[in-house]
């Protein structure tokens, strides 16, 4: 089991620009969490899907954010025309059909500087 | 809506020495309950849960949680502290129905030689 992934884990971009993340969750876990963290805060929750579908959006994710899980497998989100206020890092966390649902693995982020 | 309260930003504990991080929620019902630990410029690692059953569990690294309900808390301890144990601890709660977790702003943990 390699655990969640994540790519990239560092992204710098300018204000304006579209960026994409990709999370790559433990396989056989159905269920794909996405979560923003600003610096000294604790991760807010963005969105959630079970297999494909998205079932759960925070009021955080504004319509320049979408996330997607075409496959029910890999997910990616993305942001477009980035604002400053956007710089966080980015978590993915993934959870087994099996277990309690709520019982998430997070992966190690990707930190997104918008400059 | 749910809710968790880290009242402690900071914390210095010496090598060795005991520590408890405190949490407190916010919850109509029976919560779960979660501690995380993060290092510096990773993702967050399961430390233990709290589903139902026996209120003190133990977690990985040597720590364990109690449960107290009508405190609405969910403290972790550690009985002696190692230098590797220096991170952010978050706590997290979710309800039955909620599959986001609502997590606290978190404990900076420094350990002193």
């Amino acid at each position: 089991d390699t655990g969640v992934s994540q790519d990239p884990r560092h992204k710098i971009t300018k204000r304006g620009q579209n960026v994409t993340f990709r999370c790559d969750p433990i396989s056989e876990h159905n269920r794909l969490y996405w979560y923003r963290q600003t610096l000294g805060q604790g991760p807010e929750f963005l969105t959630y899907f079970q297999n494909e579908a998205q079932l759960e959006k925070s009021r955080l994710l504004s319509d320049r954010f979408s996330a997607e899980r075409p496959k029910g497998s890999f997910s990616t989100l993305e942001i477009q025309r980035t604002e400053q206020g956007d710089s966080a890092m980015y978590l993915c966390a993934s959870s087994h059909p099996s277990g309690r649902r709520n019982e998430q693995y997070f992966g190690p982020g990707t930190r997104l500087t918008v400059t | 809506a749910q809710s968790v309260t880290q009242p402690d930003i900071h914390i210095t504990v010496s090598e060795g020495a005991s520590l408890e991080l405190r949490c407190n929620y916010s919850y109509g019902a029976t919560p779960y309950l979660f501690w995380y630990v993060q290092s510096p410029g990773q993702g967050l690692q399961l430390l233990l849960k709290y589903f139902s059953g026996d209120t003190l569990v133990q977690g990985i690294k040597g720590f364990e949680a109690e449960f107290k309900r009508s405190q609405s808390s969910f403290n972790l301890r550690k009985p002696s502290v190692h230098w590797s144990d220096a991170a952010e601890y978050f706590c997290a709660v979710a309800g039955g129905g909620a599959d986001g977790l609502t997590f606290g702003k978190g404990t900076h943990l420094i350990i002193q030689p």
